[in-house]
């Protein structure tokens, strides 16, 4: 199985700041990275697809980046609503893993 | 609006059976793959299940495979996972998810239903 690393399990930034998530996998996987955000007690939402892809309505302050088995994903400037939980997912092959999650807190 | 609506969570004591159900409405239910995922309380998200768009491709999380099984009826636009002999650890909540293409991956998200495995 594919294993995916997260760094940092949690940061603390404040409004505004721009802050990075790296997400690295055990073997590579292309670009069949996908980012989701999940905020207390609701489903995870579809941010990005193949690596840098934004869904559909998703704010141009998320961008996503690498290829291979290093990933980004990057919030240009932090505001109250992107304070959540994040993961990485890859999907290059079965079974899909999962990160363990970045926690994005308010400093 | 696309959207996908779990059921069939509840409260079953260890070694029990649930079935859950995954309505989808607001798309053509049949031309796509489907996954169930779950996340344990206070956890992570963890996959747990595949199938592909007529039902023929399945795949399995090792933790599950032997007591789970993923089903889907395209003409009542519904996904299924039977599951059986539920152990403690199967409590989370259980959520299906569209999958829109090798290249786009999972897009859309249901609401989640709550699996509890007590006694």
């Amino acid at each position: 199985d594919i294993q995916m690393t997260q760094s940092p399990s949690s940061l603390s930034a404040s409004v505004g700041d721009r802050v990075t998530i790296t997400c690295r996998a055990s073997q590579g996987i292309s670009n069949y990275l996908a980012w989701f955000q999940q905020k207390p007690g609701k489903a995870p939402k579809s941010l990005i697809y193949a690596a840098s892809s934004l869904q559909s309505g998703v704010p141009s302050k998320f961008s996503g980046s690498g290829s291979g088995t290093d990933f980004t994903l990057t919030i240009s400037s932090l505001q109250p609503e992107d304070f959540a939980t994040y993961y990485c997912q890859q999907y290059n092959s079965y079974p899909w893993t999962f990160g363990q999650g970045t926690k994005v807190e308010i400093k | 609006e696309v959207q996908l609506v779990e059921s069939g969570g509840g409260l079953v004591q260890p070694g029990g059976s649930l079935r859950l159900s995954c309505a989808a409405s607001g798309f053509t239910f049949s031309s796509y793959e489907m996954n169930w995922v779950r996340q344990a309380p206070g956890k992570g998200l963890e996959w747990v299940s595949y199938i592909s768009s007529s039902g023929s491709t399945i795949y399995y999380a090792d933790s599950v495979k032997g007591r789970f099984t993923i089903s889907r009826d395209n003409a009542k636009n519904s996904l299924y996972l039977q599951m059986n002999s539920l152990r403690a650890e199967d409590t989370a909540v259980y959520y299906c998810a569209r999958v829109e293409g090798i290249v786009r991956g999972m897009d859309v998200w249901g609401q989640g239903t709550t699996v509890t495995v007590s006694s």
